[in-house]
């Protein structure tokens, strides 16, 4: 699976939109991109995935660049709510591919009032 | 996600001792895996479950035993737990027809071995 950097840390207002940026270079064609988050010790909880194209759910958008080296997720309107450790992971299909689920660092992201 | 159950939530045990942790799911997926995460990391892959009868080992397999009851059910063993086992236990499943095969995981349980 492609190895993903994030940053460590980033600080949002509340009410704006938070731009939590991810590199994966190395990302194969048949690769997912994932984002979960962990609200402290709280179990992972999945909000969005694409392979090519740009996806939005009722959480978050998904933007991929077009040669998919990079992505940004968004969350359009941050919460304190939303304060958690996001965490970008590449991985193929299923683990039939070898799709494991790697998580790495994350970047901690603190809304603020 | 409420649809996958984690029984205890919190456990406190003694070094030597053989505990089980359960996991059920209500979503009728067919895959079920096991993770562990110690403070400050991310998270490790114990077994994982294809289907009932599908078995595998993850990274961190050694100290540790599944079983598969039935779709619905992935029971995680300690046969005899050591203090280094302290930490987050996470249960997840996922559906193997999904595109994507997204996996979905449950609330976790804390474990402290003294």
């Amino acid at each position: 699976d492609a190895k993903t950097t994030q940053p460590p840390s980033m600080d949002c207002a509340e009410g704006r939109a938070a731009n939590l940026p991810c590199n994966h270079s190395t990302i194969s064609g048949n690769e997912y991109v994932y984002w979960y988050r962990q609200i402290h010790s709280q179990g992972p909880q999945y909000i969005i995935h694409g392979l090519k194209n740009n996806e939005t759910n009722e959480m978050a958008s998904l933007i991929i660049t077009e040669d998919r080296k990079s992505s940004t997720l968004i969350l359009p309107h941050a919460t304190l709510r939303d304060t958690a450790v996001y965490y970008c992971i590449v991985r193929a299909a299923s683990y039939n591919q070898g799709g494991k689920l790697i998580f790495g660092q994350g970047t901690e992201l603190s809304v603020k009032p | 996600d409420a649809d996958v159950t984690q029984t205890p939530r919190n456990r406190i045990t003694k070094t030597g001792k053989r505990i089980m942790l359960e996991c059920s799911q209500t979503k009728g997926h067919d895959r079920m895996y096991w993770y562990r995460q110690d403070p400050g990391l991310g998270l490790q892959l114990i077994y994982y479950s294809f289907d009932v009868k599908d078995i595998n080992k993850g990274e961190i397999s050694d100290g540790y035993s599944v079983s598969r009851q039935a779709q619905a059910k992935f029971s995680l063993s300690l046969e005899s737990a050591i203090p280094n086992q302290t930490a987050l236990y996470f249960c997840a499943t996922s559906d193997r027809t999904k595109p994507g095969e997204t996996q979905y995981f449950g609330p976790g349980t804390r474990l402290l071995v003294l």
